[in-house]
Protein backbone atom coordinates (compact mmCIF):
# COMPACT_ATOMS: atom_id res chain seq x y z
CA UNK A 1 0.00 0.00 0.00
CA UNK A 2 1.90 3.18 -1.19
CA UNK A 3 2.18 5.95 1.74
CA UNK A 4 1.11 10.01 1.57
CA UNK A 5 3.35 10.82 -1.19
CA UNK A 6 4.12 14.65 -0.77
CA UNK A 7 5.76 16.78 -3.85
CA UNK A 8 8.15 18.53 -4.24
CA UNK A 9 10.36 17.60 -1.34
CA UNK A 10 12.07 20.73 -1.50
CA UNK A 11 12.09 23.95 -2.67
CA UNK A 12 13.71 27.55 -2.61
CA UNK A 13 12.10 30.21 -2.86
CA UNK A 14 12.09 34.22 -2.59
CA UNK A 15 10.29 36.82 -0.41
CA UNK A 16 7.00 37.65 -2.21
CA UNK A 17 6.81 34.73 -3.95
CA UNK A 18 4.41 32.38 -4.23
CA UNK A 19 4.28 28.46 -3.50
CA UNK A 20 2.29 25.31 -4.37
CA UNK A 21 2.66 22.29 -2.37
CA UNK A 22 1.02 18.90 -3.06
CA UNK A 23 -0.28 15.83 -1.14
CA UNK A 24 -1.28 12.19 -2.23
CA UNK A 25 -3.04 10.53 0.43
CA UNK A 26 -3.04 6.88 1.02
CA UNK A 27 -5.61 5.14 -1.57
CA UNK A 28 -9.42 5.13 0.32
CA UNK A 29 -8.60 8.20 2.84
CA UNK A 30 -10.53 10.94 2.55
CA UNK A 31 -9.23 13.25 5.25
CA UNK A 32 -6.03 15.53 4.70
CA UNK A 33 -4.10 17.48 7.07
CA UNK A 34 -1.68 19.88 7.10
CA UNK A 35 1.19 20.78 9.56
CA UNK A 36 4.00 23.21 9.57
CA UNK A 37 7.14 22.23 11.44
CA UNK A 38 9.86 25.03 12.73
CA UNK A 39 12.68 23.79 15.28
CA UNK A 40 11.32 27.24 17.07
CA UNK A 41 7.35 26.07 17.47
CA UNK A 42 7.51 22.32 16.76
CA UNK A 43 4.00 20.82 14.61
CA UNK A 44 1.46 23.29 13.80
CA UNK A 45 -1.16 22.86 12.28
CA UNK A 46 -3.11 24.78 9.58
CA UNK A 47 -5.97 22.75 8.17
CA UNK A 48 -7.79 19.94 7.52
CA UNK A 49 -9.80 18.78 4.35
CA UNK A 50 -12.63 15.51 4.26
CA UNK A 51 -14.53 15.48 1.47
CA UNK A 52 -12.90 18.29 -0.23
CA UNK A 53 -14.23 20.80 2.21
CA UNK A 54 -12.21 22.57 4.98
CA UNK A 55 -13.29 20.95 8.54
CA UNK A 56 -11.32 22.66 10.20
CA UNK A 57 -8.41 25.61 10.59
CA UNK A 58 -5.25 26.57 12.56
CA UNK A 59 -4.12 29.89 13.53
CA UNK A 60 -2.43 30.58 10.12
CA UNK A 61 -2.97 33.83 8.36
CA UNK A 62 -4.90 34.06 5.02
CA UNK A 63 -2.03 34.11 3.21
CA UNK A 64 -1.65 30.31 3.82
CA UNK A 65 -4.71 28.55 1.80
CA UNK A 66 -5.60 25.29 0.72
CA UNK A 67 -8.24 22.90 -1.16
CA UNK A 68 -8.92 18.84 -1.59
CA UNK A 69 -9.52 17.61 -4.86
CA UNK A 70 -12.78 14.74 -5.20
CA UNK A 71 -9.65 12.35 -5.44
CA UNK A 72 -8.85 12.93 -1.87
CA UNK A 73 -5.56 14.84 -3.44
CA UNK A 74 -4.72 17.89 -1.23
CA UNK A 75 -2.91 21.20 -2.72
CA UNK A 76 -1.72 23.53 -0.15
CA UNK A 77 -0.55 27.68 -1.00
CA UNK A 78 1.27 30.19 0.71
CA UNK A 79 1.53 33.45 -1.13
CA UNK A 80 3.76 36.38 -0.67
CA UNK A 81 6.05 34.62 1.05
CA UNK A 82 8.08 35.42 4.37
CA UNK A 83 11.64 34.41 5.52
CA UNK A 84 9.34 33.04 8.53
CA UNK A 85 7.78 30.77 6.46
CA UNK A 86 10.81 28.76 5.77
CA UNK A 87 9.51 25.49 7.28
CA UNK A 88 9.04 21.94 6.50
CA UNK A 89 5.58 21.47 5.51
CA UNK A 90 3.72 18.01 6.57
CA UNK A 91 0.73 16.24 5.24
CA UNK A 92 -0.95 13.38 6.83
CA UNK A 93 -4.25 11.50 5.58
CA UNK A 94 -6.59 9.53 7.83
CA UNK A 95 -10.00 7.34 6.88
CA UNK A 96 -11.67 9.50 9.02
CA UNK A 97 -13.22 13.13 9.48
CA UNK A 98 -11.22 14.84 12.37
CA UNK A 99 -7.71 14.41 14.13
CA UNK A 100 -9.05 12.49 17.08
CA UNK A 101 -7.94 8.61 16.94
CA UNK A 102 -9.03 5.79 18.01
CA UNK A 103 -7.30 2.38 17.25
CA UNK A 104 -8.55 2.18 13.64
CA UNK A 105 -8.11 6.08 12.79
CA UNK A 106 -4.02 6.83 12.52
CA UNK A 107 -2.63 9.84 11.00
CA UNK A 108 -0.08 8.69 8.15
CA UNK A 109 1.99 11.62 7.70
CA UNK A 110 4.28 12.01 4.41
CA UNK A 111 7.91 13.18 4.25
CA UNK A 112 7.12 16.32 3.89
CA UNK A 113 7.85 19.26 1.60
CA UNK A 114 10.76 21.18 2.94
CA UNK A 115 10.56 25.19 1.71
CA UNK A 116 12.99 27.58 2.44
CA UNK A 117 12.54 31.12 2.01
CA UNK A 118 15.37 33.84 1.08
CA UNK B 1 1.71 29.25 28.59
CA UNK B 2 1.55 26.55 25.49
CA UNK B 3 -1.10 23.90 25.65
CA UNK B 4 1.53 21.13 25.27
CA UNK B 5 5.27 21.07 27.16
CA UNK B 6 7.93 18.49 26.04
CA UNK B 7 11.17 18.24 27.92
CA UNK B 8 14.06 20.36 25.63
CA UNK B 9 16.55 17.97 24.26
CA UNK B 10 19.08 16.55 22.91
CA UNK B 11 19.10 13.16 25.15
CA UNK B 12 22.14 11.31 24.66
CA UNK B 13 22.13 8.28 26.00
CA UNK B 14 24.79 4.59 25.62
CA UNK B 15 23.07 1.55 24.34
CA UNK B 16 21.04 -0.71 26.80
CA UNK B 17 19.94 2.74 29.02
CA UNK B 18 16.39 2.97 29.79
CA UNK B 19 14.98 6.22 28.68
CA UNK B 20 12.22 8.30 29.75
CA UNK B 21 10.49 10.77 27.96
CA UNK B 22 8.01 13.28 29.47
CA UNK B 23 5.47 16.01 28.61
CA UNK B 24 3.45 18.28 30.48
CA UNK B 25 -0.33 19.57 29.03
CA UNK B 26 -3.01 21.85 30.68
CA UNK B 27 -6.30 21.28 28.34
CA UNK B 28 -7.52 18.79 30.58
CA UNK B 29 -10.15 18.64 28.21
CA UNK B 30 -7.66 15.83 26.28
CA UNK B 31 -8.52 12.22 25.74
CA UNK B 32 -6.10 10.87 23.49
CA UNK B 33 -2.77 10.92 24.11
CA UNK B 34 -0.19 9.18 21.58
CA UNK B 35 3.91 9.83 21.16
CA UNK B 36 5.08 9.79 17.91
CA UNK B 37 8.61 9.08 16.35
CA UNK B 38 10.35 10.76 13.50
CA UNK B 39 13.52 10.00 11.92
CA UNK B 40 15.27 12.28 9.84
CA UNK B 41 14.36 13.31 6.59
CA UNK B 42 10.69 11.31 7.49
CA UNK B 43 7.63 12.37 8.55
CA UNK B 44 6.44 11.61 12.04
CA UNK B 45 4.92 7.67 12.73
CA UNK B 46 2.84 6.63 15.08
CA UNK B 47 4.96 4.34 18.03
CA UNK B 48 1.97 4.19 20.58
CA UNK B 49 -1.48 5.47 21.32
CA UNK B 50 -3.15 5.20 25.23
CA UNK B 51 -6.81 6.83 25.95
CA UNK B 52 -7.81 8.52 28.90
CA UNK B 53 -5.33 7.81 32.04
CA UNK B 54 -3.10 4.36 32.38
CA UNK B 55 0.06 2.20 31.09
CA UNK B 56 0.25 0.87 27.79
CA UNK B 57 3.25 -1.55 26.61
CA UNK B 58 4.36 -2.47 23.61
CA UNK B 59 7.73 -4.16 23.32
CA UNK B 60 10.55 -2.28 24.79
CA UNK B 61 8.15 0.66 24.58
CA UNK B 62 5.75 1.59 27.44
CA UNK B 63 3.34 4.73 27.38
CA UNK B 64 1.94 6.48 30.63
CA UNK B 65 -0.69 8.95 31.06
CA UNK B 66 -1.64 10.72 34.35
CA UNK B 67 -4.52 12.70 34.03
CA UNK B 68 -4.64 14.12 37.52
CA UNK B 69 -1.35 15.31 36.95
CA UNK B 70 -1.84 16.30 33.41
CA UNK B 71 1.43 14.59 32.57
CA UNK B 72 2.59 11.74 29.84
CA UNK B 73 5.66 9.73 29.44
CA UNK B 74 7.08 7.65 27.21
CA UNK B 75 9.63 4.56 28.36
CA UNK B 76 12.11 2.99 26.46
CA UNK B 77 14.06 -0.39 27.81
CA UNK B 78 17.35 -1.43 26.36
CA UNK B 79 17.42 1.23 24.08
CA UNK B 80 19.18 0.99 20.56
CA UNK B 81 20.92 2.82 18.26
CA UNK B 82 17.70 2.60 16.01
CA UNK B 83 15.84 4.50 18.24
CA UNK B 84 17.62 7.31 17.86
CA UNK B 85 15.07 9.78 16.24
CA UNK B 86 13.23 12.40 17.49
CA UNK B 87 9.87 12.31 19.69
CA UNK B 88 7.10 14.26 19.74
CA UNK B 89 4.22 13.47 22.34
CA UNK B 90 0.73 14.94 21.07
CA UNK B 91 -2.86 14.60 22.63
CA UNK B 92 -6.37 15.99 21.18
CA UNK B 93 -9.70 16.05 22.24
CA UNK B 94 -10.45 16.62 18.25
CA UNK B 95 -7.48 18.30 17.02
CA UNK B 96 -3.84 17.13 17.28
CA UNK B 97 -1.72 19.07 19.51
CA UNK B 98 1.96 18.27 19.42
CA UNK B 99 5.07 18.90 21.79
CA UNK B 100 7.95 20.30 20.35
CA UNK B 101 10.15 16.63 20.34
CA UNK B 102 12.92 15.54 21.81
CA UNK B 103 15.86 14.39 19.78
CA UNK B 104 17.04 10.91 21.12
CA UNK B 105 20.81 9.81 20.33
CA UNK B 106 21.25 6.14 21.37
CA UNK B 107 25.19 5.54 21.01
CA UNK B 108 26.65 2.26 20.51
Amino acid sequence: KAGVTQTPRYLIKTRGQQVTLSCSPISGHRSVSWYQQTPGQGLQFLFEYFSETQRNKGNFPGRFSGRQFSNSRSEMNVSTLELGDSALYLCASSSLYGTYHSGANVLTFGAGSRLTVL
Amino acid sequence: QKEVEQDPGPLSVPEGAIVSLNCTYSNSAFQYFMWYRQYSRKGPELLMYTYSSGNKEDGRFTAQVDKSSKYISLFIRDSQPSDSATYLCAMSEELLTFGKGITLSVRP
